[in-house]
């Protein structure tokens, strides 16, 4: 079984520039979930999609950071504009949902430096 | 403030050594994960545990939920280079439909 993937798996950008990450989850999974980890620190929830809905984006800086899920399978998050706090591993994860939805699959992640 | 705090922050032994890391919040979680991070990856789970008191076992590694369900302990037996990583817990409710993470534990097994 193919684990979630996620590329670029390294980006290093201008702080104001723009930038876009992809996840493709496990085959079947109807959750989806956006992280950023902090060197240093585990990792914070931004997004949760349930299939192509959103659940939770409390955590998520709408003003800069969107996120979308079409046809509930891939996901791509994007930050615009990009700013040198931002500087983080952003990691994808899918579970199969419902009472399984502790079981979270991560990829690898993708680390974003912004200088 | 964190919602779940883990202890120690660090920590480096000698292959063959045991030892035990924390994970402690003032909220009740319906389920607890133990999560293994190792450099350039994602966390990889590990255990999942759900009733208070519970203790499972995943060859050297021994996880315990505490009874009230608010903390948690992972005890390694003679712990292996191999078990290097940041140990990280994750507190949900709901049955996953919220989660928190907890800062990790960064654990270096000397051989």
């Amino acid at each position: 079984e193919a684990g979630v993937a996620q590329s670029p798996r390294y980006k290093i950008i201008e702080k104001r520039q723009s930038v876009a990450f992809w996840c493709n989850p496990i085959s079947g999974h109807a959750t989806l979930y956006w992280y950023q980890q902090i060197l240093g620190q585990g990792p914070k929830l931004l997004i949760q999609f349930q299939n192509n809905g959103v659940v939770d984006d409390s955590q998520l800086p709408k003003d800069r950071f969107s996120a979308e899920r079409l046809k509930g399978v891939d996901s791509t998050l994007k930050i615009q504009p990009a700013k040198l706090e931002d500087s983080a591993v952003y990691l994808c994860a899918s579970s199969l949902g419902g009472r399984r939805s502790y079981e979270q699959y991560f990829g690898p992640g993708t680390r974003l430096t912004v200088t | 403030t964190q919602l779940l705090e883990q202890s120690p922050q660090f920590l480096s032994i000698q292959e063959g050594e045991n030892l035990t890391v924390y994970c402690n919040s003032s909220s009740v979680f319906s389920s607890l994960q133990w999560y293994r991070q190792e450099p350039g990856e994602g966390p990889v789970l590990l255990v999942t545990v759900v009733t208070g008191g519970e203790v499972k076992k995943l060859k050297r590694l021994t996880f315990q939920f505490g009874d009230a369900r608010k903390d948690s302990s992972l005890h390694i037996t003679a712990a292996q280079p191999g078990d290097t990583g940041l140990y990280l817990c994750a507190g949900g409710w709901n049955y996953g439909q919220n989660f928190v993470f907890g800062p990790g534990t960064r654990l270096s097994v000397l051989p």
